[in-house]
């Protein structure tokens, strides 16, 4: 199957800083990408979907100037958690979709973000 | 987004069919069914996925009821490497978005 890699695996931070996330997509050009976030015992939760060259869209609830989503370019996506605090900690996975269409996600290996 | 409904958790014995099953009673008629698993601190894997008719690949078999409000997730033979939560997703294409639920956690046992 394709591949979608993250970086860093993991990453710890001081509070108040901001921690950049990348996701790429190997061997394919993913028209769209999704951020989730993950804490411990529990399911994803959607936090936004990204199209290359255009603005994310947010889930309700989710802070658009607290995650920064990037997506420039068909193969690469980022997440800047700016101004992390420690509630910030968690499991942040993206994933990728060659398409708008009926296309399976391909899911990063995740990132976990701590912050002390 | 139509919702989905799993246990939360099952055991199975090693090399014994573990069978998962699946409520989505609100599905509408362009939405799919997706199975995905996560196995611990790793993102999701795709398993399998269908619309109405039963589907098989290398991993799993996908029943889907004939009114497609429920499904199960069929893993022939389960080995301790099948131990992980399963995830059964209804994905539209329209609004292109994987909503994942609570998921089963599946243990598998030798």
């Amino acid at each position: 199957g394709a591949v979608v890699s993250q970086h860093p695996s993991w990453v710890i931070c001081k509070s108040g800083t901001s921690v950049k996330i990348e996701c790429r997509s190997l061997d394919f050009q993913a028209t769209t990408m999704f951020w989730y976030r993950q804490f411990p015992k529990q399911s994803l939760m959607l936090m936004a979907t990204s199209n290359e060259g255009s603005k994310a869209t947010y889930e309700q609830g989710v802070e658009k100037d607290k995650f920064l989503i990037n997506h420039a370019s068909l193969t690469l996506s980022t997440l800047t958690v700016t101004s992390a605090h420690p509630e910030d900690s968690s499991f942040y996975i993206c994933s990728a979709s060659p398409g708008t269409g009926l296309f399976e996600a391909f899911f990063g290996q995740g990132t976990r973000l701590t912050v002390v | 987004d139509a919702k989905t409904t799993q246990p939360t958790s099952m055991d199975c014995a090693e090399g014994r069919a573990a069978n998962l099953p699946c409520n989505h009673s609100t599905i509408s008629g362009n939405e799919y069914v997706y199975w995905y698993r996560q196995i611990h601190s790793q993102g999701p894997q795709y398993i399998i996925h269908g619309l109405k008719n039963n589907e098989t690949n290398e991993m799993a078999s996908l029943i889907i009821t004939e009114d497609r409000k429920s499904s199960t997730l069929i893993l022939p033979h389960a080995t301790l490497r099948d131990t992980a939560v399963y995830y059964c997703i209804v994905y539209s294409s329209g609004t292109y978005k994987y909503i994942f639920g609570t998921g089963t956690r599946l243990k598998v046992l030798a």
